[in-house]
C-alpha cells in the first residue's frame, strides 16, 4: 500500500520560506495516472487545496496562493516538495501530501505535519 | 471562504440514517464536475470515502452512499455507528476558480 511522509521544519519565521518534501513509498511518483498535491487545514477549520503537480512537470496551484507557492518533484528520489514564500501567521496549519488519481480525487495522504509561523 | 457549503453539524442515535448537504453552483457541481467525499476522523488525516459521486473506495462500509443531482451533492450514512463520529468533506473541482475546492466540512455527532 502507497505510503506517503511530510518532512521539514515545524516552526517559520514570517516573512521567510516554508518548505517540505513528501516522500513516497511502497509505490512510483512517475505515473501519468496520478499528480502529487498539497493541501493544508488551519487550527480548528476546514481543508484548502493548495496546489499540485505531475511527474511530468505541469503544475497547477490555488489562484489564492499561486504567487507564493512552488511544487517540484524529483523522480529520482521519489519525492515531491512545496515552497511558499513568504509566509504569514495565517499560514500556520496541518500540511498534507497526496496523491491525486487522474486530476481528480486524493486517494492517498500522508498524516500531516503541524507548521507553526511565529517569531 | 469555500464555494461548497455543507452544514456545520449533523447528529443521530446509533442505527439511524443521516445525510449530508453539499452545495456548490455553476461552475463546479452544476458544470458536471465529479463530487468526492472525504472523512477525517479526530486527530488524523482525511481518508477518502467516496469517488466520483457514488463510488466507495475498497475497505469502505456500503453503509456509506453518495449521490449528485443539479448543483448539489449528497452523502448518505446509514445504520450509524459511534466509529462514524468525524468529520466530513465533499471536494469538486471550480472551473472559474480554476482549482479544487473543499466544502466547508460537517461534524456527525452519533
Amino acid at each position: 500500500q502507497l505510503q506517503l511522509q511530510e518532512s521539514g521544519p515545524g516552526l517559520v519565521r514570517p516573512s521567510e520560506t516554508l518548505s517540505l518534501t513528501c516522500i513516497v513509498s511502497r509505490g512510483s511518483i512517475s505515473s501519468s495516472r496520478y499528480s502529487w498535491g498539497w493541501i493544508r487545514q488551519p487550527p480548528g477549520k476546514g481543508l484548502e487545496w493548495i496546489g499540485n503537480m505531475s511527474y511530468s512537470g505541469s503544475a497547477y496551484y490555488n489562484p489564492s496562493l499561486k504567487s507564493r507557492v512552488t511544487i517540484s518533484v524529483n523522480t529520482s528520489k521519489n519525492q515531491f516538495s512545496l515552497r511558499l514564500s513568504p509566509v504569514t501567521a495565517a499560514d500556520t496549519a496541518v500540511y498534507y501530501c497526496a496523491r491525486q488519481r487522474n486530476e481528480d480525487y486524493l486517494d492517498y495522504w500522508g498524516q500531516g505535519t503541524l507548521v507553526t509561523v511565529s517569531s | 471562504q469555500s464555494v461548497l457549503t455543507q452544514p456545520p453539524s449533523v447528529s443521530g442515535a446509533p442505527g439511524q440514517r443521516v445525510t449530508i448537504s453539499c452545495t456548490g453552483s455553476s461552475s463546479n457541481i452544476g458544470a458536471g464536475y465529479d463530487v468526492h467525499w472525504y472523512q477525517q476522523l479526530p486527530g488524523t488525516a482525511p481518508k477518502l470515502l467516496i469517488f466520483g459521486n457514488n463510488n466507495r473506495p475498497s475497505g469502505v462500509p456500503d453503509r456509506f452512499s453518495g449521490s449528485k443531482s443539479g448543483t448539489s451533492a449528497s452523502l448518505a450514512i446509514s445504520g450509524l455507528q459511534a466509529e462514524d463520529e468525524a468529520d466530513y468533506y465533499c471536494q469538486s473541482y471550480d472551473s472559474r476558480l480554476s482549482g479544487y475546492v473543499f466544502g466547508t466540512g460537517t461534524k456527525v455527532t452519533v
